[in-house]
């Protein structure tokens, strides 16, 4: 059936180094891609996409990047700030406006 | 705010008891998800609608649950006898749903947080 998998489920890094996560998806025909951070108490926040004609899409600090052939997908985050402190989730969808498959989760803690 | 709301924000009930929960899509959003989120997890879908019409429901939406958005607008989700497994976050978003650039992009309320003693 329908899978992401995500990784790590916690990353832990230092003000102003980069953070990295991983997801793969199972079902080929999977076309968008968003990323949520979620707070503590709060409903995920839709911070970057992709779709799946495009290699990589860049906003500020933000970066997606997605290799359809290994079905892979990952979300860079560059000089990061304690206020990037959340839960990641990654996600996948094969309709246009359908459901969204999450992965697990990251838990990415930035020490000042 | 022009955001997604739910209401209420926290609800704790005993065992047996019926809940229903509200949400207020975004107003120009025809799509309207349902997903349930229990703690460490990631959300997992449950229904949705396309204005009223609801288009698809998950194996995870026993017969306990229904949901409903009879004038296209706000939803309701309701949990007939609840169980201790029902409690998590029930989380709603709401989308375009017309063709377009941002298609596909949905945006989450707060959630409503159930606590089923």
């Amino acid at each position: 059936g329908e899978n992401v998998e995500q990784h790590p489920s916690t990353l832990s890094v230092q003000e102003g180094d980069s953070a990295v996560i991983k997801c793969t998806y199972s079902d080929s025909a999977s076309n968008y891609f968003p990323w949520y951070k979620q707070e503590l108490g709060k409903g995920p926040q839709l911070i970057i996409d992709i779709r799946s004609n495009v290699g990589e899409k860049k906003d500020q600090r933000i970066a997606v990047t997605l290799n359809k052939t290994a079905k892979h997908f990952s979300l860079h985050i560059t000089e990061t700030q304690p206020e990037d402190s959340a839960v990641y989730f990654c996600a996948a969808t094969r309709f246009q406006g359908g459901k969204l498959i999450f992965g697990q989760g990251t838990e990415l803690s930035v020490k000042p | 705010d022009t955001g997604v709301s739910q209401d209420p924000r926290h609800k704790i009930t005993k065992r047996g008891q019926n809940v229903t929960f509200r949400c207020d899509p975004i107003s120009e959003h025809n799509r309207l998800y349902w997903y349930r989120q229990t703690l460490g997890q990631g959300p997992e879908f449950l229904t949705y609608f396309q204005n009223e019409a609801q288009l698809e429901k998950s194996r995870l939406l026993s017969d306990r649950f229904s949901a409903e958005r009879p004038k296209g607008s706000f939803s309701t989700l309701e949990i007939q006898r609840t169980e201790q497994g029902d409690s998590a976050m029930y989380l709603c978003a709401s989308s375009l749903g017309v063709a377009g650039e941002r298609y596909n992009e949905q945006f989450f309320g707060p959630g409503t947080r159930l606590t089923v003693l």
